[in-house]
């Protein structure tokens, strides 16, 4: 069965520092890994999302994601961040041909001035 | 593009009434439909798939008789609570896959249902 592990619930961190969310997942097909952020009362945006090729992938906000198949992570990175990435981050991984996500719990990034 | 709207955005309603949740995507044909709820400071839970003129598929404890869903089109999917009591107050949202892209799933902005 496949799932998905977020290892830090929060992470609090100043504005314009660095962040990384730490994503690993279990599975045992060809994986499709995606990063959602959720703002208070919305739904979920897509960040970005790797299917296959290069394991560097670029999201948008200027978040990135590296997928490392023999660590099975997918961590998350911004370089700088900013008050407004202030949000709840989820990972997820595709199930199925039909497309069902399975997420992590969530991380809630809280960034300060 | 790619938009997913959902109604109402919130909702109260006494214990033992039925709400209806439509979820519409408004610029493409959305062959499947996921249900998912949301408890607070928790992730999504994946309750059932729905896929346009057919049955939907629900997760494991997922009461079928409870939560009905219905997608009656390429665009339109409705989720019912039947019989609603507190524990069923959650926020739930819906999301789309298009037709043409299939691991593109789109989220709708969610619904608060309140069960007083």
């Amino acid at each position: 069965a496949q799932s998905v592990t977020q290892l830090d619930s929060q992470v609090p961190v100043f504005e314009e520092a660095p962040v990384e969310l730490r994503c690993n997942y279990s599975s045992s097909v060809s994986v499709y890994l995606f990063w959602y952020v959720q703002y208070p009362n919305q739904g979920l945006q897509l960040l970005l999302k790797y299917l296959s090729g290069s394991t560097l992938v670029k999201g948008i906000n200027g978040f990135e994601a590296e997928f490392n198949k023999s660590q099975t992570s997918f961590h998350l990175r911004k370089p700088s961040v900013h008050i407004s990435d202030t949000a709840e981050y989820f990972c997820a991984v595709m199930r199925g041909s039909q497309g069902n996500l399975i997420f992590g719990k969530g991380t809630k990034l809280s960034v300060k001035p | 593009g790619a938009v997913v709207s959902q109604h109402p955005s919130r909702v109260i309603c006494k214990s033992g009434t039925s709400v209806k949740i439509e979820c519409r995507s408004l610029d493409f044909q959305a062959t499947t439909m996921f249900w998912y709820r949301q408890f607070p400071k928790q992730s999504l839970m994946l309750m059932a798939t729905s896929n346009e003129g057919s049955k939907a598929t629900y997760e494991q404890g997922v009461e079928k008789d409870k939560f009905l869903i219905n997608h009656a089109s390429l665009t339109l999917s409705t989720l019912t609570v039947t019989s609603a009591h507190p524990e069923d107050s959650s926020f739930y949202i819906c999301s789309a896959n298009d037709r043409g892209r299939t691991y593109e799933q789109y989220f709708g902005p969610g619904t608060r249902l309140t069960v007083t």
